[in-house]
């Protein structure tokens, strides 16, 4: 079974751009969520999508915003970047959702000019 | 509300020598309690998980973990350290009452030869 992917694998934007990440679940997985990583804040939850439906959400600006297909693939768009938007962003996905096992994809790199 | 404290930023252990990374949770209803590592420049993996079925939980690579809840403790042990054990361990907790994942800072694991 192919495991979470995520495209790009690294971007560079600069300040007052917007990027829109991808991420594809394991197959029959119906549950995405998004983290962001950063050495200072440590692993962050964003959001969780289950169903296409968001359904648990952390707690980020509203510029950090998500959606899910269908298909169960999901999309993260970051408006108006800021500097400290810079991070490894990850997804992972799970059978059910948060109290189950996340299945996590390589993250992208985003850095922030 | 949740919370997650891993003690100890950097832990470093000879090869063969017995690993102790510490976790301590706080949750106000019955909690899922995981280990993840992340090797360099990847995404998260599942080490092992608490679901109130057994106290001592045996995960992959033979790590394992004991919840506690007289002492909020969920520390993760294994007997004999191996190089390949570096990496950065995160220390995850989550409830169905609850629509959140909080993950610790993170411990990052030196293995001396």
């Amino acid at each position: 079974k192919a495991g979470v992917t995520q495209t790009p694998r690294y971007l560079i934007k600069t300040r007052g751009q917007q990027v829109t990440l991808s991420c594809s679940p394991i197959s029959g997985h119906r549950s995405v969520s998004w983290y962001q990583q950063t050495p200072g804040q440590g692993l962050q939850f964003l959001f969780e999508y289950f169903s296409e439906t968001q359904r648990n959400k952390g707690n980020f600006p509203g510029r950090f915003s998500g959606r899910q297909f269908s298909n169960s693939r999901s999309e993260m768009n970051v408006s108006t970047l800021e500097l400290g938007d810079s991070a490894l962003y990850l997804c992972a996905s799970s059978l059910q959702g948060l109290t189950d096992t996340q299945y996590f994809g390589p993250g992208t790199r985003l850095t922030v000019l | 509300a949740q919370s997650v404290t891993q003690l100890g930023s950097h832990v470093s252990v000879s090869e063969g020598a017995l690993v102790l990374l510490r976790c301590n949770y706080s949750s106000s209803v019955p909690p899922y309690l995981f280990w993840y590592v992340q090797y360099p420049n990847q995404g998260l993996q599942l080490l092992l998980k608490y679901t109130s079925a057994a106290t001592l939980v045996k995960g992959i690579n033979g790590f394992e973990a004991e919840f506690k809840k007289s002492e909020t403790s969920f520390h993760l042990t294994k007997p004999s350290a191996h190089m390949s054990d570096a990496a950065e361990y995160f220390c995850a907790v989550s409830a169905i009452a609850d629509d959140k994942i909080i993950f610790g800072k993170g411990t990052r694991l030196h293995i001396l030869p």
